[in-house]
């Protein structure tokens, strides 16, 4: 079936640096995705979406970026904080069919900063 | 305003046995969806409530059913526990069934099945 995956399982930076994460999704019908980050001990925590006609999206120190042709997304966070180390899923949340809607989540990636 | 809470933390159950995993969602959130998170995965969808009834269920078996209570919190009942079964249970709630709706998640429920 159609799933939401990621390239990197674990991805280690310094603290300062800028951390790229990405996710390849393969239902091209996806119109809507969310990453989330969930540390240890807790559920997944919003932290960013966009939407399919937007290819761009910038939040606090977050960015996600959209590329549809190769069904690709990315989650850039400046000056990455020992605070972020977290495992990071992106999700895909497509139209409700037979009127709900669900998330569905790709493998995770583990994200490390190193003091 | 308080947030998604779930009972209870940690649970250790024996094969073959039953199980009843709590939700209490968000305040002024009425549809409540669980969620199955095996080690070193990301969430799988288990089912949807809304207005008391089971509105949506992802590929999971008939053992794994649940309720929704008229103050919209939920229980997952999982009957005949198998080994597989060991995962990380999780409740999300939201506001209504539409795309894009926030959905806010609880700590889980950690199931150890032995």
């Amino acid at each position: 079936g159609e799933s939401v995956g990621l390239h990197l399982p674990t991805l280690s930076v310094q603290e300062g640096d800028n951390s790229i994460i990405n996710c390849a999704y393969s239902n091209s019908a996806s119109d809507y995705f969310i990453w989330y980050k969930q540390e240890s001990g807790k559920g997944p925590q919003f932290i960013i979406d966009i939407r399919s006609n937007m290819d761009k999206r910038q939040g606090q120190r977050v960015t996600v970026l959209l590329n549809k042709t190769v069904k690709h997304l990315s989650l850039q966070i400046a000056a990455t904080q020992p605070g972020d180390s977290a495992v990071y899923f992106c999700a895909e949340n497509p139209e409700p069919v037979s009127g709900y809607s669900t998330l569905t989540f790709g493998k995770g990636t583990m994200l490390l900063v190193s003091p | 305003e308080t947030g998604v809470t779930q009972s209870p933390t940690h649970l250790i159950k024996t094969r073959g046995q039953q199980v009843t995993l709590r939700c209490s969602s968000q305040s002024g959130h009425n549809t409540v969806s669980w969620y199955q998170q095996a080690l070193g995965q990301g969430p799988q969808f288990i089912f949807q409530y809304y207005r008391e009834e089971e509105n949506g269920r992802g590929n999971f078996p008939p053992r794994f059913s649940g309720l929704q209570f008229p103050n919209y919190s939920s229980e997952l009942n999982v009957n005949a526990l198998e080994l597989d079964d060991s995962a990380l249970y999780l409740c999300a709630s939201s506001l209504g069934q539409v795309q894009g709706i926030g959905y806010t998640f609880g700590s889980g429920t950690r199931l150890t099945v032995v």
